[in-house]
């Protein structure tokens, strides 16, 4: 079985910008949760999504959105970029839920904001 | 609002020494998963403990949940190179997940 991909690998932007981040879950998994890692404040959570809709969400400003496909394929949308956007941003999937399930994680997307 | 503090935030021991890091939730958890980053790598699952007080062992790595579901512990016994990354310890509670900032093992020979 294919893993978590995420696509773009690497992804340099400017101020002001807009981004969209894409990934596809492993075969099967109908949940895919997306987070944002730096190193200052390590892994926080952005929002989950299951069948295409938005189960949990974290504390993140409504610049950070997300949707899901109905091939529960998920993309995230960064808009109006700032400096402190600047992270590795990686999705997981699994197979049911969050929470009472390991989740696959996905090799990330390394968003640099100029 | 809810916290998971683990520590510490860096370990380096010589090769055959222990580890052990150590996460603490503000509130009780309804289960803690631990996963494992090594360097330029993403997270990888290692475990879930789900009830109070279990313990459960993977080879040279022991994980503990306390009995108030609020701490939890993982220890490497004789650590070797491959054991080097970052261990995150990730609780969950209201359908929400608050990972620690993990602690980095660095290894050496």
């Amino acid at each position: 079985k294919a893993g978590v991909t995420q696509t773009p690998r690497y992804l340099i932007k400017t101020r002001g910008q807009q981004v969209t981040l894409s990934c596809s879950p492993i075969s099967g998994h109908r949940s895919v949760s997306w987070y944002q890692q730096t190193p200052g404040q390590g892994l926080q959570f952005l929002f989950e999504y299951f069948s295409e809709t938005q189960r949990n969400k974290g504390n993140f400003p409504g610049r950070f959105s997300g949707r899901q496909f109905s091939n529960s394929r998920s993309e995230m949308n960064v808009s109006t970029l700032e400096l402190g956007d600047s992270a590795l941003y990686l999705c997981a999937s699994s197979l049911h839920g969050f929470g009472p399930e390991k989740l696959f994680f996905g090799s990330g997307t390394q968003l640099s904001v100029l | 609002g809810q916290q998971v503090m683990q520590i510490p935030q860096y370990q380096h021991v010589q090769e055959g020494e222990d580890f052990t890091t150590y996460c603490n939730s503000s509130t009780t958890l309804s289960n803690i998963q631990w996963y494992k980053q090594r360097p330029g790598g993403h997270p990888v699952f290692l475990i879930q403990l789900v009830k109070s007080g279990e313990v459960k062992k993977q080879k040279r790595l022991t994980f503990q949940f306390g009995e108030a579901k609020k701490n939890s512990s993982l220890h490497i016994t004789a650590t070797q190179t491959t054991d080097v990354g970052t261990y995150f310890c990730a609780g969950f509670r209201d359908d929400k997940i608050i990972f620690g900032k993990g602690t980095r093992l660095h290894i050496l020979p």
